[in-house]
């Protein structure tokens, strides 16, 4: 029974450049979560899908950031121009639909920008 | 924001010792649900309490919600050192996307 997986699992990245995470869910889920976690806080939404579809968006989400299912699969976290204060650990959620509450996370990518 | 309080903020007991976290929230629920992370690690699902329910029981959890005081407590019983790891409780907003809604955790270490 393969999981959610992620990656990469760890970036390092200098401040100003772009980057790009991808989470694959379990497969027929077709909701996909996007969490952000920094260091002692537990994980704030930042975006789900239903399918394809991009439902909600937090206000965390800043214009620099950009996130993609494009065929209800995969989903892609894209920042750009990396600030100081985007390091975090970046998780992914799936769950199989709006009744089923449970949403299984990934190992996560943790994201320095120096 | 964060929805929800836990406490403590840390816990430290002795391998077979019982292990009691809280967790309050704000706001009405569908249902509250905890989850343990270990250290750098993504975060599993331990248990799902559902808003009609007090009491919910899985091997050596337990996990009880008021709803009139927006309170729930994990009692993890007969504690053994892999249990050392944060937990957090979750909840689910009424109107959205069901997105959860994290508190900031309780760092749970279990001594031998």
């Amino acid at each position: 029974d393969t999981g959610v997986s992620q990656n990469p699992r760890h970036k390092i990245t200098k401040r100003g450049q772009n980057v790009t995470f991808r989470c694959d869910p379990i497969s027929e889920h077709n909701r996909l979560y996007w969490y952000r976690q920094t260091l002692g806080q537990g994980p704030e939404f930042l975006t789900y899908f239903q399918n394809e579809a991009q439902l909600e968006k937090s206000r965390l989400l800043s214009d620099r950031f950009s996130a993609e299912r494009p065929k209800g699969s995969f989903s892609t976290l894209e920042i750009q121009r990396t600030e100081q204060g985007d390091s975090a650990m970046y998780l992914c959620a799936s769950s199989l639909s709006a009744l089923a509450e449970t949403q299984y996370f990934g190992p996560g990518t943790r994201l320095l920008v120096l | 924001s964060q929805q929800g309080e836990e406490d403590p903020q840390a816990l430290s007991i002795q391998e077979g010792e019982n292990a009691t976290m809280n967790c309050s929230y704000k706001t009405s629920i569908n249902n509250l649900q905890w989850y343990r992370q270990n250290s750098g690690r993504g975060l599993v699902h331990l248990i799902l309490i559902r808003s009609n329910e007090r009491e919910k029981h899985s091997g050596r959890l337990r996990v009880t919600l008021d709803t009139s005081k927006k309170s729930s407590s994990l009692l993890i019983t007969a504690s053994r050192a892999a249990d050392t790891a944060s937990y957090f409780c979750a909840t689910d907003v009424i109107q959205g996307a069901q997105k959860l809604v994290f508190g900031q955790g309780t760092r749970l270490t279990i001594n031998p």
